[in-house]
């Protein structure tokens, strides 16, 4: 079974700071990993994806993650937020075990302040 | 490219009636899946066909859930008798079936339901 564990359920930064936030998952298998957004009354955009070729992946606005197999996480950065990056953020993975259907961390609320 | 499209965005619906809502994918994309997502959760997983073959339905989805895809392109998702506790945001996703990209799933918008 594969499943994933948003540490933060909330996170405040400050415009101009870095972002973090945090992803732990468990797979049996080779895991594709991925961190999508969903701004309010929107639907899911994806961020970024991890399928196995380079360990940091870069995303669109900035954000990027590193897949640490050691520890099992998958932690989605930004080095300064923007007011624009205030949204639900959830951490997703994937793997053969289901045929590659996603599960959904409970998910990450960013705010970011003036 | 028009993305994946959800209609209605919004229902609200008195308690024991039916609803349906519909989903048209990405035109060359040959898997369809719905996800149900309450306040304050992540998605969870419903159902997902590959072209028109349903592969599999979530113990989430009860007997009062049906969805359909005829003939391989769009889909519905109909809830009979419906409860207050269907209240939610219904998704729509649709990936390719490459063995490749099958698993990065472009969604729609959402349809949100209201039960009264």
């Amino acid at each position: 079974a594969q499943s994933v564990t948003q540490l933060d359920s909330h996170v405040s930064v400050s415009e101009g700071t870095p972002v973090l936030l945090r992803c732990n998952y468990s797979s049996s298998y080779s895991p594709s990993l991925f961190w999508y957004v969903q701004h309010p009354n929107k639907g899911l955009q994806l961020l970024l994806k991890y399928t196995s070729a380079a360990t940091l992946v870069k995303g669109i606005n900035g954000f990027e993650a590193e897949f640490k197999k050691s520890e099992t996480s998958f932690h989605l950065t930004k080095p300064s937020a923007h007011m624009s990056d205030a949204a639900e953020y959830f951490c997703v993975v994937s793997d053969r075990s289901n045929d590659y259907k996603l599960s959904f961390g409970a998910g990450t609320t960013v705010t970011v302040r003036a | 490219d028009t993305g994946v499209s959800q209609d209605p965005r919004h229902k609200i619906t008195k308690r024991g009636q039916n609803v349906t809502f519909r989903c048209d994918p990405i035109s060359e994309h040959n898997r369809l899946y719905w996800y149900r997502q309450t306040l304050g959760q992540g998605p969870e997983f419903l159902t997902y066909f590959q072209n028109e073959a349903q592969l599999e339905k979530s113990r989430l989805l009860s007997d009062r859930f049906s969805a359909e895809r005829p003939k391989g392109s769009f889909s519905t998702l109909e809830i009979q008798r419906t409860e207050q506790g269907d209240s939610a945001m219904y998704l729509c996703a649709s990936s390719s079936g490459l063995v490749q990209t099958k698993n990065i799933q472009y969604f729609g918008a959402g349809t949100r339901l209201s039960v009264l």
